[in-house]
């Protein structure tokens, strides 16, 4: 099956930028989605179809796609945007939705 | 704008079962897939499986394949989740999930919209 790899943490200051990777063998030809989960909240949707923006998603949030690796990338980090950020792709050849095991973004 | 609403929280004990329901409202059911996911306590998020209420066709996970039926009922524009012979290890956050593909990519899958979850502890 399908295996996605996450940093588990990721720390950044704030006012910088965070990048959260999600590994996997031949991502770039695969639609990568990004939720962001804050504590005892279900996940929100903020990048789809490997760098679209949900709506109400700040501009400081992008992704991109290629080879190996997607990346979530956060800019002009704030104390808000400390969560958990999950990628998640879907297997075509086993029609199975496979999530990374999650990054833990925190804010110095 | 959809919303899902999910059942309230459960105790159950070892070797029992769960059902747990997902209604939506503001949408129509059939014009959907909705997915089941769960979360233990600490833990990441671990798809289970999803249904297309229009079909009727689903799809399991693997490691729920044989202890999990996923079923929606237009009527009610209700999706149920029922997991059996629930042991220690099913204790957790079940979240329903509705399924988006565009006409590009019409096998590829994502959740936009989330229901606020459901905990079911399993515990004797």
């Amino acid at each position: 099956s399908y295996v996605l790899t996450q940093p588990p943490s990721v720390s950044v200051a704030p006012g910088k930028t965070a990048t959260i990777t999600c590994g996997g063998n031949n991502i770039g030809t695969k639609s990568v989605h990004w939720y962001q989960q804050k504590p005892g909240q279900a996940p929100v949707l903020v990048i789809f179809y490997n760098s679209d923006r949900t709506s109400g998603i700040p501009e400081r949030f992008s992704g991109s796609n290629s080879g190996n690796t997607a990346t979530l990338t956060i800019s002009r980090v704030e104390a808000g945007d400390e969560a958990d950020y999950y990628c998640l792709v879907w297997d075509s050849t086993t029609d199975h939705a496979v999530f990374g095991g999650g990054t833990q973004l925190t804010v110095l | 704008q959809m919303q899902l609403v999910q059942s309230g929280a459960e105790v159950k004990r070892p070797g029992s079962s769960v059902k747990v329901s997902c209604k939506t409202s503001g949408g129509i059911i059939s014009d959907s897939a909705f997915s089941w996911v769960r979360q233990a306590p600490g833990q990441g998020l671990e798809w289970m499986g999803r249904i297309i209420p229009r079909s009727g066709t689903t799809k399991y996970a693997q490691s729920f394949q044989g202890r999990v039926t996923i079923i929606a009922d237009k009527s009610t524009s209700t999706s149920y989740m029922e997991l059996r012979r629930l042991r220690s290890e099913d204790t957790a956050v079940y979240y329903c999930a509705r399924g988006l593909t565009s006409i590009a990519q019409p096998n590829d899958w994502y959740f936009d919209i989330w229901g606020r979850g459901t905990l079911v502890s399993v515990s004797s």
